[in-house]
């Protein structure tokens, strides 16, 4: 079975341009997640999708982030236009569905972005 | 709001020796908790979780994590450590939703030594 896929792997931009960040989810898994991991830290939530609706974006810089999940299967994370402080790992996991229980996470590995 | 704190940021231990990794964590009830590792260029793994019953619990590759409620604690524990488990670990907990919102810690780096 197929993981969790990303692209691109890497990303080098100049500021104040855009980037974009492709995330597959697992087929079947309803709920995908997207989160900003910073040099030295773990990971934080950015946003969080059941099917194609966004449930949970409270961490989403939404003055230069946005995200959507047309169709209920892929998604796209946008950031226009980038910033210095934009550079991280851009982490993408999917599970079954959300909610109370045994809804592991998987976790794609990532695309490192690098604004310079 | 819960939190995940772990005080080492990096460990060497020796190949074949014992190895612990610490966790604490804040949360005002009984938490949902989860030790992930992460290999340079991977995503994370999911190594074992605790929701409830038997407070230690046992993982893929060899590790066990014993929950501690009056320690706030979940340590992340293995006897004989292989070269292989070179890695990051994150500890991160759960609200009463479980998986849904976790909070990570900011990570251990593990390195093994020959």
């Amino acid at each position: 079975e197929a993981g969790v896929v990303q692209s691109p792997r890497y990303k080098i931009i100049e500021k104040k341009q855009p980037v974009a960040f492709w995330c597959n989810p697992i087929s079947g898994h309803n709920t995908l997640y997207w989160y900003r991991q910073n040099l030295g830290q773990g990971p934080e939530l950015l946003i969080r999708y059941e099917n194609e609706e966004a449930v949970d974006d409270s961490q989403l810089p939404k003055d230069r982030f946005s995200a959507e999940r047309l169709k209920g299967v892929d998604s796209t994370l946008k950031i226009q236009p980038a910033e210095l402080g934009d550079s991280a790992v851009y982490l993408c996991a999917s599970s079954l569905e959300a909610g109370e229980g045994n809804n592991e996470q998987f976790f794609g590995p990532g695309t490192r972005l690098t604004v310079l | 709001a819960q939190s995940v704190t772990q005080p080492d940021i990096h460990i060497t231990v020796s190949e074949g020796a014992s190895l612990e990794l610490r966790c604490n964590y804040s949360y005002g009830a009984t938490p949902y908790l989860f030790w992930y590792v992460q290999s340079p260029g991977q995503g994370l793994q999911l190594l074992l979780k605790y929701f409830s019953g038997d407070t230690l619990v046992q993982g893929i590759k060899g590790f066990e994590a014993e929950f501690k409620r009056s320690q706030s604690s979940f340590n992340l524990r293995k006897p004989s450590v292989h070269w292989s488990d070179a890695a990051e670990y994150f500890c991160a907990v759960g609200g009463y939703t479980g998986f849904q919102k976790l909070v990570f810690g900011t990570g251990t780096r593990l390195l093994v030594s020959p």
